[in-house]
Formats: structure tokens, sequence, C-alpha cells
């Protein structure tokens, strides 16, 4: 069965500070991973995707990793804002046939909540 | 380039009444998707089109959900007669190659 499991499911941390999100899978055969971030009341908003070849990519403070053979990915958040919480929902995407959309299974999310 | 759109926003209805949403994908994305958002839990995929074919269905529940694309642009899902556990947030997506692109959600609440 295809699963994306993430950890913690919340976490609070002081503004300025960094932290980690991890996320492991199992979905198969794999096509790519997403991270999304959901601010509350609003769609889920892309921040990263990363096919199998690739194994770290950046947007601004965020910093995505993959390790396709262990099936894990973290995301990293640098030097924290306010802003920064919402909820990070890892996104995997399944492969299919050519000219077939490919299928998503997305994690439970983590709550993260950046305080003063 | 404008975003997906949907519509109403929130909406509040009482058991066993019927619902129903639209959204508008962005120009030019021929995959849509619906999704239902349970609080607290990540959005679980309901209906995907690809133009305006059903690609996956699976977990649709199709005794009280129903969702078309006519003409392969926008979309509606109805649920009707609606319960108490589909209360949640409706999200509707489009995509073009890799990236998924989400519209606001529509807020369902069944009292």
């Amino acid at each position: 069965k295809n699963q994306v499991e993430q950890s913690p499911q919340s976490l609070i941390i002081l503004e300025g500070k960094n932290c980690t999100l991890q996320c492991n899978y199992t979905v198969s055969p794999f096509s790519n991973l997403r991270w999304y971030k959901q601010d509350t009341g609003r769609g889920p908003v892309s921040l990263t995707i990363m096919t199998f070849s690739e194994n770290t990519k950046s947007n601004g403070r965020y910093t995505a990793t993959l390790d396709a053979d262990t099936k894990q990915s973290s995301l990293h958040i640098t030097a924290s804002q306010l802003s920064d919480s919402a909820s990070y929902i890892c996104v995997v995407s399944q492969r299919r046939s050519t000219g077939t959309a490919s299928k998503l299974t997305f994690g439970t999310g983590t709550r993260l909540q950046v305080t003063l | 380039e404008a975003g997906v759109a949907q519509s109403p926003r929130y909406k509040i209805i009482e058991k066993r009444q019927s619902v129903a949403f639209w959204c508008n994908p962005i120009s030019g994305h021929a995959t849509l998707y619906w999704y239902q958002q349970i609080l607290g839990q990540g959005p679980k995929l309901l209906i995907q089109f690809q133009n305006n074919g059903v690609v996956d269905d699976s977990q649709l529940p199709k005794d009280r959900f129903s969702a078309e694309r006519l003409k392969g642009v926008d979309s509606t899902l109805k649920i009707q007669p609606a319960k108490l556990e589909d209360s949640a947030v409706y999200l509707c997506a489009s995509s073009h190659l890799y990236e998924q692109y989400f519209g606001p959600g529509t807020r369902l609440t069944v009292t």
C-alpha cells in the first residue's frame, strides 16, 4: 500500500531557530516528491519538487533533501519567521503509464508554529 | 496567470441536503483533481480528470458523490445527500506536467 508518513506531527519553535521535518514513503513506482506549505484556510502551495536523480533542492530558506534508496525526505527551514507557521505536507507522486497524469499520495502534514 | 478558482468559499448545510462546488482550473491545464481534506489530515484524492475523462475515482463515495468536467475545462462536485462526516475542506487542483496548483478550497460544514 502506498503511504507517506511525516514526523513530527506538530512542532513549536522560537523565531529565528532552524527546524527539520521528516517524511518517509513507500510509494512505488516513484516519480517525484513534493513539499507543500498550507496556511490555515488556504490551499497548499508548492515549495519544492524533486525527482529520483535529485537529492537536494532549495527555495529560499527552505531546503529539501531526498534519499531515494531509503525512501526518506526532509525539509529544513533556516532562520524561521512567524510567517512560516503553517502545515507542511509531503506528497509523493506515483509514476503511471505514458500520457496519464501521476497519482499523488499525501502525508498528514507537520503543523509548525513559530513563536516569539 | 490566474490561479485555480473555487466557489463558494464556505457552505453550511443540514445533513441529507445537497450541495455543489465549482472549480475553474488554470487555463490550459488538462488535469483536474478534487480532494477532500478533513481537519488535521492531508488531502485525500476523490477524483482525477484528464481533459473530460476520469482517470481515477477509486476513493469517491459514488453512492453520494458525483463529479463532472464537461468540455474539459471547469468542473463541479456534488454531494447528495450530505452526511455529518462530509464536513471538510474540498480542494480543487489542476496540473501541467509535474506541478500541481491548488485552489483556496470550499469549507463545508454539515450540521
